[in-house]
């Protein structure tokens, strides 16, 4: 199976700061990476597929990049509602793997 | 609208059997692959198990291999999961969930609220 590891597992960031979260493949996936947004007691909400296209309604402060084994989420200017845990999943075969997700904080 | 609703949840005792339905409206069920995915209290993520459109593949994880069974009822817009033989390790809210086409290829785009499943004595 392949490995997802993200990083960090957690941060505290500040409104309006710039925050990046990584998730790396253990063998290459090609660009079949999505990216999902889950706040507490919520369901996990898709924010970027096929590793940099975003979702129909989701924010443009949000964007993902990379490709093969190396992958990006970029919150550009962190709003309040995006303090949340962010899992990366891989889509390229079965079975599918998650990345073990990153808490954004407050600061 | 897309929707998703999970019903079958509850408290059951090591060995035992559950199953779970998912109920969904507001797009083509038959035209969309579909999934459940668990996530233990306080936990992150993990894929189940995953079933075409047309509900001729199936996948799952090597952890409920042998012990769940993912189906789907067109007439009834509706997803299931069986689960037998049912361990302290299977306590999760468990998520169904839709692909983004039929095939099982292409990422999970919209997710039910989840029910809860508690395997306990």
């Amino acid at each position: 199976a392949i490995q997802m590891t993200q990083s960090p597992s957690s941060l505290s960031a500040s409104v309006g700061d710039r925050v990046t979260i990584t998730c790396r493949a253990s063998q290459g996936i090609g660009n079949d990476l999505g990216w999902y947004q889950q706040k507490p007691g919520k369901a996990p909400e898709l924010l970027i597929y096929g590793a940099s296209t975003l979702q129909t309604g989701v924010p443009s402060r949000f964007s993902g990049s990379g490709s093969g084994a190396d992958f990006t989420l970029t919150i550009s200017s962190l709003q309040p509602e995006d303090f949340a845990t962010y899992y990366c999943l891989q889509d390229y075969n079965y079975p599918r793997t998650f990345g073990q997700g990153t808490k954004v904080e407050i600061k | 609208e897309v929707q998703l609703v999970e019903s079958g949840g509850g408290l059951v005792q090591p060995g035992g059997s559950l199953r779970l339905s998912c109920e969904a409206s507001g797009f083509t069920f038959t035209s969309y692959a579909m999934c459940w995915v668990r996530q233990a209290p306080g936990k992150g993520l993990e894929w189940v198990s995953t079933i075409s459109g047309s509900g001729g593949a199936t996948y799952y994880a090597d952890s409920v291999k042998g012990r769940f069974t993912i189906s789907r009822d067109k007439s009834k817009n509706t997803l299931y999961l069986q689960m037998n033989s049912l361990r302290d390790e299977d306590t999760a809210v468990y998520y169904c969930a839709k692909h983004r086409v039929a095939a099982t290829s292409g990422t999970i785009d919209f997710w039910g609220q989840g029910t809860l499943v508690t395997v306990s004595s």
